[in-house]
């Protein structure tokens, strides 16, 4: 059964302070890696697609990365627009459904 | 494009009452599917659909019926709302076939069951 464990739950960053966010998955046969972007009371956002270890994607501030067991979420001198919930999820070769971590809920303070 | 389309975006049910929430897309998207989300659950899926006639059950099926005859809408059906039912929904749609499997979510209904 696929599994996917994001952690921290929640961090909170200084306007400027870089950090990171992990997802760890087990799949049989990844088909996809995804990460979203959730603001209160609306529909997770698209952000990335990974599908092989070592691949790497960016988009202003947040970059993906990809190894065989987890991801990694990485913020750049994150800014207060950055505050959000950040969703991770993956897809098996098996399936056509996506099973979603929890959250990361990332509060950025000016 | 309006995307992902779901209303209502509010709703108050008593125990047992019926309802549907509708779902529609513009994308032409084979693959449609519903989720619920709850706080400290994540977001579970509960159908999915392939193709227009094709459905199937996802995670959290119980207390819900779906139905798929048209590419474009996707409804969910709460035949007898119970109040563990009361959650966010949230649709999502994307091509079965290419290069992407970009996902797209609409904006959600928050339900709520007395």
């Amino acid at each position: 059964e696929d599994q996917v464990t994001q952690s921290p739950e929640a961090l909170r960053l200084q306007e400027g302070e870089s950090s990171s966010l992990n997802c760890s998955y087990t799949v049989s046969g990844l088909r996809g890696l995804f990460w979203y972007r959730q603001d209160p009371g609306k529909g997770p956002e698209f952000l990335f697609t990974l599908y092989s270890a070592g691949e790497e994607k960016e988009k202003e501030r947040l970059k993906a990365t990809l190894t065989k067991k987890e991801s990694f979420l990485h913020i750049t001198a994150p800014k207060p627009e950055d505050s959000a919930t950040y969703l991770c999820a993956v897809r098996s070769n098996s399936g056509y459904a996506l099973n979603f971590g929890k959250g990361t809920s990332l509060l950025v303070t000016p | 494009n309006a995307g992902v389309t779901q209303t209502p975006k509010f709703q108050v049910l008593k125990t047992g009452q019926s309802m549907t929430l509708q779902c529609a897309q513009d994308m032409n998207h084979e693959y449609m599917s519903w989720y619920r989300q709850d706080p400290g659950m994540g977001l579970r899926l509960i159908h999915y659909s392939v193709g227009a006639g094709i459905t199937d059950q996802g995670e959290v099926p119980n207390g819900y019926n779906v139905s798929r005859s048209t590419t474009e809408d996707f409804p969910l059906r709460l035949l007898s709302a119970a109040p563990s039912q009361t959650s966010v929904y949230f649709c999502a749609s994307r091509p079965t076939g290419g290069n992407t499997d970009t996902q797209y979510f609409g904006p959600g209904t928050r339900l709520t069951v007395l």
